[in-house]
């Protein structure tokens, strides 16, 4: 079942922070998040495993409770640059039957 | 490292004929690469999965005999769109994930056009 993303879009001024949520109805094994701009391919942002992990990337990190299968992409302080379309990614397992079902995407438009 | 590309990155052909997209992880070996296709403004949909030396594992809806999969090597995955028609036409994107390892990387996608 595909996650659900929130919100669908979101506008800032460059420096604001912004959270953007992937929610499952199904327990998860992993969360990956990406990030897409117009007409290119997703960009590997970071994964996370089942285990209540929470992972940082320069100004962006997110977190993942299993027990709510939840997570959450945290973008602190943004840039121009991170304007673009995030996408969650779910895997309700790992090994040989590994595969990601992703959500419909949070736009995020990052304004000088 | 983790570097996935695709070719051609666009293509137009006529309804009726067939078009072959590679997808090579450049700089590991991807035991598992996957095909997704996304249309505009929308979320990228799973079509199948490829393990190498293995027949693809396709998702419900999708055609199987319309799009071919092959995985030949632990580099190297194509998709062939057979008897492409209008409503072929979307970006196809492929990605690849090694051995071990959660993460995939994406290639850079490929739009087709079908007339």
């Amino acid at each position: 079942q595909q996650p659900v993303q929130s919100p669908q879009a979101v506008i800032l001024r460059e420096g604001e922070d912004a959270v953007i949520n992937c929610s499952s109805s199904k327990a998860l094994y992993s969360v990956h998040w990406y990030r897409q701009k117009h007409g290119e391919a997703p960009v590997f942002l970071m994964i996370l495993l089942k285990g209540g992990e929470q992972k940082g990337h320069e100004k962006i990190s997110a977190s993942f409770n299993e027990k709510k299968q939840q997570s959450s992409l945290y973008l602190t302080a943004s840039q121009l640059s991170y304007s673009g379309t995030y996408f969650c990614g779910t895997a309700a397992s790992g090994g040989s039957n590994y595969k990601l079902t992703f959500g419909k995407g949070t736009l995020l438009t990052v304004n000088p | 490292g983790a570097v996935v590309s695709q070719h051609p990155s666009r293509v137009i052909c006529k309804s009726g004929t067939s078009v072959k997209i590679e997808c090579r992880s450049l700089d590991f070996q991807a035991t598992t690469m996957f095909w997704y296709r996304q249309f505009p403004k929308k979320s990228l949909m799973l079509m199948a999965t490829s393990n190498e030396g293995s027949k693809a594992t396709y998702e419900q809806g999708v055609e199987k005999d319309k799009f071919l999969i092959n995985h030949a090597s632990l580099t190297l995955s194509t998709l062939t769109v057979t008897s492409a028609h209008p409503e072929d036409s979307s970006f196809y994107i492929c990605s690849a994930k090694r051995g071990g390892y959660n993460e995939q990387f994406f290639g850079p996608g490929t739009r087709l056009t079908v007339l």
